[in-house]
């Protein structure tokens, strides 16, 4: 079955640093890719997505490409700012195969400190 | 603000009761999403209805638990003789009913299983 995995945190930078984080997927369609976050006390928010390969999500100064050739989605940020500080789930739904559900990965906690 | 609603937002209950949470999605969004959330992992999919239709069930949703969704709009997740490992925060998401649309989460309801 479809699963996602993303680096294992929890992640501390300092103010203004490069952030990465990276997530692969295996999936046995064409799936679309999407980076979510949650920041501390809120629901989940669709931050980026990207549906076919090659193709660069971006939002709020964070950028992930799709990479089919290595089923990766990896999420990047020039500087980071303490408001970044929240967790960060990569997942992956399949709508080609017929199927709506999200998969997640387990998330990666970000921690940014002045 | 016209996002997804989950009441409760908390539940503590006793082993054995019965619990019920309840879901308000956006009010044009026609698919419907349940989502299991346990302490240091990604959402697990549990159900989705398109309309008042169940279309997906998770192997995670065991005949303890039951959704309803009449009319095409609130939706209901009973748990019956809820256990220890139900605890966890469940969450709701909407969308809309075209290909690829982003799915919007609700706070979530954290049941607590004593």
């Amino acid at each position: 079955g479809d699963s996602v995995t993303q680096m294992e945190g929890p992640v501390t930078l300092s103010e203004e640093a490069f952030l990465t984080i990276n997530c692969t997927y295996t999936a046995t369609g064409y799936p679309s890719l999407f980076w979510y976050v949650q920041y501390p006390g809120e629901g989940l928010q669709l931050l980026l997505k990207a549906t076919k390969a090659d193709d660069k999500g971006s939002n709020k100064g964070f950028e992930a490409t799709y990479r089919k050739e290595t089923t990766s989605f990896h999420l990047e940020k020039g500087s980071v700012q303490v408001s970044d500080s929240a967790v960060y789930f990569c997942a992956l739904s399949d709508f080609g195969a017929g199927s709506y559900q999200l998969t997640f990965g387990k998330g990666t906690k970000l921690s940014v400190i002045p | 603000d016209t996002g997804v609603s989950q009441d409760p937002r908390h539940k503590i209950t006793k082993r054995g009761q019965n619990v019920t949470f309840r879901c308000d999605p956006i009010s044009e969004h026609n698919r419907l999403y349940w989502y299991r959330q346990t302490l240091g992992q990604g959402p697990e999919f549990l159900t989705y209805f398109q309309n008042e239709a169940q279309l997906e069930k998770s192997r995670l949703l065991s005949d303890r638990f039951s959704a309803e969704r009449p009319k095409g709009s609130f939706s209901t997740l009973e748990i019956q003789r809820t256990e220890q490992g139900d605890s966890a925060m469940y969450l709701c998401a909407s969308s809309l009913g075209t290909s690829g649309s982003e799915q919007y989460f609700g706070p979530g309801t954290r049941l607590t299983v004593t």
